[in-house]
């Protein structure tokens, strides 16, 4: 399974955008990039993934280098409400053995 | 409406004694998982299941079972040979192949008393 590394916490302004990185060196060619992020004592929310390209939701945009070794994820105007753990994960097609999180990055917004 | 669905929300439970979690989803989702979390951690993996009547051991499977006896439901049996149980169950269904995301419960608190 790759791996992903990402900074244990990190603050933002709100109204500002929140840029959340991850790194995952050994990701392989088919193995897409996942964010999710949980509020606290609730079950995970999922934002957004990519393979290649970068990818834009109403919730996120997803930025995937072009050795796809590392990622990052914009909240383009955080508020308060985005406050949460973010966890980035990598999983391959055809096994669900590769949904397993790390220890994500503790995104605080402040006033 | 489609989704995931866990019950108890909290439960309590006596040393010594078996306790069952319930997961249903209505996403006709192959594969389920059940992650566990401790204050102030990641998810870490117990079992997850890709096909009826079939199920694989996580990172953290010992003192856990689990049976999948249909498509929808998934339940997790904290045995007394957990020695410390007292955590935030979460469970998550998906389809298995790529560029599907996966669907998350509100979670159970189980606490020891």
């Amino acid at each position: 399974d790759a791996k992903t590394t990402q900074p244990p916490s990190m603050d933002c302004a709100e109204g500002r955008a929140a840029n959340l990185p991850c790194n995952h060196s050994t990701i392989s060619g088919n193995e897409y990039v996942y964010w999710y992020r949980q509020i606290h004592s609730q079950g995970p929310q999922y934002i957004i993934h990519g393979l290649k390209n970068n990818e834009t939701n109403e919730m996120a945009s997803l930025i995937i280098t072009e050795d796809r070794k590392s990622s990052t994820l914009i909240l383009p105007h955080a508020t308060l409400r985005d406050t949460a753990v973010y966890y980035c994960i990598v999983r391959s097609s055809g096994s669900a053995r590769q949904l397993t999180f790390g220890s994500g990055t503790q995104l605080t917004v402040l006033p | 409406d489609g989704g995931i669905t866990q019950s108890p929300k909290y439960l309590f439970r006596k040393e010594g004694q078996n306790v069952t979690l319930s997961c249903e989803q209505n996403l006709n989702h192959d594969a389920m998982y059940w992650y566990r979390q401790d204050p102030g951690q990641g998810l870490r993996l117990i079992y997850y299941s890709q096909i009826v009547n079939d199920f694989q051991k996580g990172d953290i499977a010992e003192g856990y079972s689990v049976s999948r006896e249909k498509k929808e439901s998934f339940p997790l049996t904290v045995t007394s040979a957990q020695k410390n149980p007292t955590a935030f169950y979460l469970c998550a269904s998906s389809i298995i192949r790529g560029g599907a995301e996966a669907f998350f419960g509100q979670g159970t608190r189980l606490t020891v008393v």
